[in-house]
């Protein structure tokens, strides 16, 4: 059975950092690309960015320069590095995994993890 | 960036009902599509992907067509499960964009 499991969110201080983590298991978790989407309290979906199997990275523009999302395939991890959080970063976070093969759409969601920014 | 635009925002609906929500893409996707259902307090479940095709498990009420820049999905005949909101996702292009989410209510 495919899971993912985040960790690390909380409340942080506008300015400040933090890094989110996402365990996988039930998979090949080298083979997938895996995704961060976040959904602000009442809002829709956002796309942060991606990590490929090949550790290459894509990132929403709006994010790009303030986080970092990479992939550790001995430990089946993938993980968010926020930093210089604004108060609009406040979301569930999601990961997710990439389906890969001829589709690269989002087949495997995290329950999600709370950030909230504020003083 | 591709703009993905969902119609309707809302739409009130009774069980057994046929709904169709729209979505359009700003630029072609071919059939780079897909159809997320979400309930509150829960992460999204994806129902349908490459515009038609379902997912394992999802029930065959649910159907997606469109190609290019028009996508729809089609629940043939509501069942009270199925009141939730509904986002498009395209992943034709980076950055991969949703869709502003359709709220499907129970009238």
């Amino acid at each position: 059975e495919v899971q993912l499991v985040e960790s690390g969110g909380g409340l942080v201080q506008p300015g400040g950092s933090l890094r989110l983590s996402c365990a996988a298991s039930g998979f090949t978790f080298s083979e997938h690309y895996m995704d961060w989407v976040r959904q602000a309290p009442g809002q829709g979906l956002e796309w942060v960015g991606r990590v490929r199997n090949s550790h290459t990275t894509e990132y929403a523009a709006s994010l790009r320069g303030r986080i970092i999302i990479s992939r550790d395939d001995s430990e089946n991890s993938v993980s968010l590095q926020m930093d210089r959080l604004k108060t609009e970063d406040t979301a569930v976070y999601y990961c997710v995994r990439v389906r890969g093969g001829n589709t690269w759409h989002l087949d495997y969601w995290g329950q999600g993890t709370l950030v909230t920014v504020s003083s | 960036d591709i703009q993905m635009t969902q119609s309707p925002s809302t739409l009130s609906a009774s069980v057994g009902d046929r709904v169709i929500i729209t979505c359009r893409a700003s630029q072609s996707l071919g059939n780079s599509l897909a159809w997320y259902q979400q309930k509150p307090g829960k992460a999204p479940k994806p129902l349908i992907y490459k515009a038609s095709t379902l997912e394992s498990g999802v029930p065959l009420r649910f159907i997606g067509g469109g190609s290019g820049t028009e996508f729809t999905l089609t629940i043939s005949s509501l069942l009270p499960d199925d009141f939730a909101t509904y986002y498009c996702q395209q992943y034709n292009s980076y950055p991969v964009t949703f869709g502003q989410g359709t709220k499907l209510e129970i009238k």
